[in-house]
């Protein structure tokens, strides 16, 4: 079966940084991508991976490995706004994207 | 630019009650739709999703349906919904023929079944 894992929760401090793994086992693979949710709103895409390596956007970045089939989204200078859950996704041989449960990030002052 | 747009925000309805949740896309011609659906501490689940109108796939066997009666236009119902439908519905697009793009998510509907 598919399957997308990431820790359900995670706590950090204001300032700091914070790294959320992602590890899937899917059948093919035509990218990943990372969406921010905060609570009670729709998901907002954040960052797209389809070849190894670090896509850096701003305070945001994300890595891939292929080859591990690992991903993980790394936030710096965390600030009480990136207090949302993070989804992990992956497409697959038939371009479906296959969703994680999502990490919850709880910034604390 | 385009905008997406899912109602109603929240409908709290008794169980046996039908169920309509409607989204519109402006901007953009002949996109991918989708239905998906948020359960607590749950992945997205894709209910749904239409390449053109008229053509609907289904993902998840249930007593759900979706329409697609304009280009630009998606439509989540049910005849009768049962209490396991509660949930975070999001309808969402994107750009027809980029297998890879992003999904670009309406603000979602709460439906609670009572």
């Amino acid at each position: 079966g598919q399957n997308i894992d990431q820790p359900t929760e995670m706590t950090a401090t204001e300032g700091a940084i914070v790294q959320i793994n992602c590890t899937y086992q899917t059948s093919g693979f035509n990218g990943l991508f990372w969406y921010q949710q905060h609570a009670g709103e729709a998901p907002t895409f954040l960052s797209y991976n389809v070849l190894d390596g670090l896509e850096e956007k701003g305070r945001f970045s994300s890595f891939l490995s292929r080859s591990k089939g690992y991903s993980y989204l790394l936030l710096k200078e965390l600030q009480m706004k990136d207090s949302a859950s993070y989804l992990c996704a992956v497409m697959d041989s038939n371009y479906q994207l296959i969703w994680g449960a999502g990490t919850k990030l709880i910034i604390k002052p | 630019s385009q905008t997406i747009h899912q109602w109603p925000a929240t409908l709290v309805q008794p169980v046996g009650s039908p169920l309509s949740l409607e989204c519109t896309v402006e901007g953009t011609s002949n996109p991918n739709l989708y239905w998906y659906r948020q359960a607590a501490g749950r992945g997205l689940q894709l209910l749904f999703y239409s390449v053109g109108i008229g053509q609907i796939s289904s993902e998840v066997p249930q007593n759900l349906s979706a329409s697609r009666p304009q280009d630009r236009q998606f439509i989540l119902s049910s005849k009768k919904l049962l209490l396991s439908d509660s949930g975070f519905y999001l309808c969402a697009w994107s750009v027809q023929g980029l297998s890879t793009g992003e999904l670009f998510f309406g603000e979602g509907s709460r439906l609670t079944v009572l």
